[in-house]
């Protein structure tokens, strides 16, 4: 099993211009999300999604877009980069949850993301 | 805004040493797991403690929470170099919640 890949691993883009990221698991997992990490901080959580089709605003959603069309992926849009956006972006899927609240998360290596 | 806060920020600690780290959090959890980041890579899942239990054992990791002081521990006993890493706490919310909150983690760095 992969795990959680991500694609593309860097990647440099220039104020205004457009990306998307790919994530995907081949876990079988219900529930996806997508974090970024800036230095000296932890994991934020820009959307997530809790099954196929379905998509939810975490804590810092402005800028993003998301889309779920495949259980197995999860894609994150930047429509208008700005350098604000310059981070590492994370990918993370797991079950849904078995006793009231979500269990373990599985990442994948990341995105380095470089907005100029 | 984040729920989890690591102490100490940052460890520095010879091999062999034990590793003693902290986490504290405001509001009601329903689990609370810890992660470990090498750098440069992803989030591994290390262990997972639920709000009933007051201790739990993998390996060389010891966790302990304390819901009554909303604070957990994560001792690593007899460091290794392949120890140092980034360890982050999150926190589950009672039920009915689908998504983790990180702390901004600790940095261990085990010297051989």
């Amino acid at each position: 099993n992969a795990g959680v890949t991500q694609t593309p691993k860097f990647r440099v883009l220039k104020t205004g211009q457009s990306m998307t990221l790919l994530c995907a698991q081949d876990m079988n997992h219900e529930y996806m999300y997508w974090y970024r990490q800036d230095p000296g901080m932890g994991l934020r959580l820009i959307h997530y999604s809790v099954g196929e089709g379905t998509t939810a605003k975490g804590e810092v959603p402005d800028g993003y877009n998301v889309s779920r069309l495949k259980k197995q992926n999860f894609l994150l849009g930047l429509e208008s980069a700005a350098p604000s956006q310059t981070s590492v972006y994370f990918c993370a899927s797991s079950y849904p949850p078995r006793s009231g609240s979500v269990e373990t998360q599985y990442f994948g290596p990341g995105t380095r993301l470089l907005v100029l | 805004s984040q729920q989890g806060e690591e102490d100490p920020q940052a460890l520095s600690i010879q091999e062999g040493e034990n590793a003693t780290m902290n986490c504290s959090y405001k509001t009601s959890i329903n689990n609370l797991q810890w992660y470990r980041q090498n750098s440069g890579r992803g989030l591994v899942h290390l262990i997972l403690i639920r709000s009933n239990e007051r201790e739990k054992h993998s390996g060389r990791l010891r966790v302990t929470l304390d819901t009554s002081k909303k604070s957990s521990s994560l001792l690593i006993t007899a460091s290794r170099a392949a120890d140092t890493a980034s360890y982050f706490c999150a926190t589950a919310p009672n039920s009915g919640y689908s998504t983790l909150t990180f702390g901004k983690g600790t940095m261990l760095l085990v010297s051989p």
